[in-house]
């Protein structure tokens, strides 16, 4: 799987858009940009996932640049419980295909401030 | 949304003892189930991958014979580490995927382990 590249850590206030940014310049055509985020002493929570377009749901959007080698997760309004590590994974698609299980990096680690 | 529940949240035990994790899928058949154990301060690093009715797969370094992995229906599947020692203490992460939602791992609260 494509190795991905996040900031360390990152500030955000509260009510505002926050833009968390993500490398993947070694990605494959058949490869998928999934977020996750884990706050404190939990388990990781799914957050968005696409492949080339761009993705909405009601936790985030997701924009991949059009060479897909970066992509940027946007949470619309930040509330203080939105405080946690972001992960940005890389992997092949498809339930059968080979390598398919999810490789945590480091994340960034995301404070947003009253 | 698909959950994951794993039990107990939260386990001391004397160094030496077995402890066993279980992970249920409530709401969906877990075709695959993986096990992630994090260190403070640290990532998540994947441990093993089971598939239903058949023998997990271990990550490089990971000892089988310590950290038995049985996943025996399409919604269980249990963590024992055997005989363990306080270098076992840890946070112990499942993760399940099924047929429904599109290819995603859905992760369980977690388990702290506290070997003495």
């Amino acid at each position: 799987d494509a190795k991905t590249t996040q900031p360390t850590s990152m500030d955000c206030a509260e009510g505002r858009a926050a833009n968390l940014p993500c490398n993947h310049s070694t990605i494959s055509g058949n490869e998928y940009v999934y977020w996750y985020r884990q706050i404190h002493s939990q388990g990781p929570q799914y957050i968005i996932h696409g492949l080339k377009n761009n993705e909405t749901n009601e936790m985030a959007s997701l924009i991949i640049t059009e060479d897909r080698k970066s992509s940027t997760l946007i949470l619309p309004h930040a509330t203080l419980r939105d405080t946690a590590v972001y992960y940005c994974i890389v992997r092949v698609g498809g339930i059968k295909a080979a390598g398919n299980k999810l490789t945590f990096g480091g994340g960034t680690r995301v404070l947003v401030k009253p | 949304g698909a959950v994951v529940s794993q039990h107990p949240s939260w386990v001391i035990c004397k160094s030496g003892t077995s402890v066993k994790i279980e992970c249920r899928s409530l709401d969906f058949q877990a075709t695959t189930m993986f096990w992630y154990r994090q260190f403070p301060k640290q990532s998540l690093m994947l441990m093993a991958t089971s598939n239903e009715g058949s023998k997990a797969t271990y990550e490089q370094g990971v000892e089988k014979d310590k950290f038995l992995i049985n996943h025996a229906s399409l919604t269980l599947s249990t963590l024992t580490v055997t005989s363990a020692h306080p270098e076992d203490s840890s946070f112990y992460i499942c993760s399940a995927r099924g047929e429904v939602g599109k290819n995603i791992q859905y992760f369980g609260a977690g388990t702290r382990l506290s070997v003495l």
